[in-house]
């Protein structure tokens, strides 16, 4: 079936611009997460969604940083003002929560702010 | 200090030439263990989860075996298309408990020469 899907796949955009980037989970998923992978850094846990639950926004490293889910499926993650540091490969995973805790993620997002 | 450890960073092998991937990691009440393969300009490909000591799975030239304090990833006669970075990740350590939140290790970048 269709994995993760994620758009654009790359992302050139200038310093104080907002940039969106998209997440279509797996279908059937009810948990939606997004990281972010930094030139030679692991991955970074941002944001979590379960179902209609709140999210779990403490991985946001600030507050120009935001996430929704909409319907429970398609999720953005919103970047304002970017700046240079947060130049990276955002990555969007998604799992059946009640079947362990296997994510399975999509092929990210490259940002480069310059 | 990092809590996920993978060693080496690094690691090249002629074709046949079978080794281990190491991944150490302190968490108390280990709530599973995911193996990961990265190829570049991917996301995450999910290989394997083990849930206690002592546990093995297995995938075609691929096995990972868990012990109370790390993980290795033993690659028997290794092909070309097996170099890939191989990530593991923890859930709990930095998310208060909650299990949905992994923790990556760096990775180790493995290069098999024919």
């Amino acid at each position: 079936g269709a994995g993760v899907s994620q758009s654009p796949s790359n992302k050139v955009t200038e310093k104080g611009k907002d940039v969106e980037l998209r997440c279509d989970p797996i279908s059937g998923h009810t948990a939606l997460y997004w990281y972010r992978q930094s030139l030679g850094q692991g991955l970074e846990f941002l944001i979590y969604f379960q179902g209609n639950s709140a999210p779990d926004k403490s991985g946001l490293p600030s507050d120009r940083f935001s996430a929704e889910r909409t319907g429970g499926s398609v999720s953005t993650l919103t970047i304002q003002r970017t700046q240079q540091e947060d130049s990276a490969v955002y990555l969007c995973a998604s799992s059946l929560r009640k079947i362990s805790y296997e994510q399975y993620f999509g092929p990210g997002t490259r940002l480069t702010v310059t | 200090e990092d809590q996920v450890t993978q060693s080496p960073e690094a690691l090249r092998l002629q074709e046949g030439e079978s080794s281990s991937l190491n991944c150490s990691y302190t968490v108390s009440g280990l709530r599973g263990l995911f193996w990961y393969r990265q190829d570049p300009g991917k996301g995450p490909e999910f290989l394997f989860t083990l849930y206690s000591a002592g546990e093995e799975k297995e995938k075609e030239r691929l096995k990972a075996t868990l012990t109370k304090k790390e993980s290795f990833l033993h690659i028997t006669a290794p092909k070309p298309e097996d170099s890939a970075t191989y990530l593991c990740a923890v859930p709990g350590i930095r998310g208060g408990g909650s299990n949905y939140k992994l923790t990556f290790g760096k990775g180790t970048l493995l290069t098999v020469n024919p």
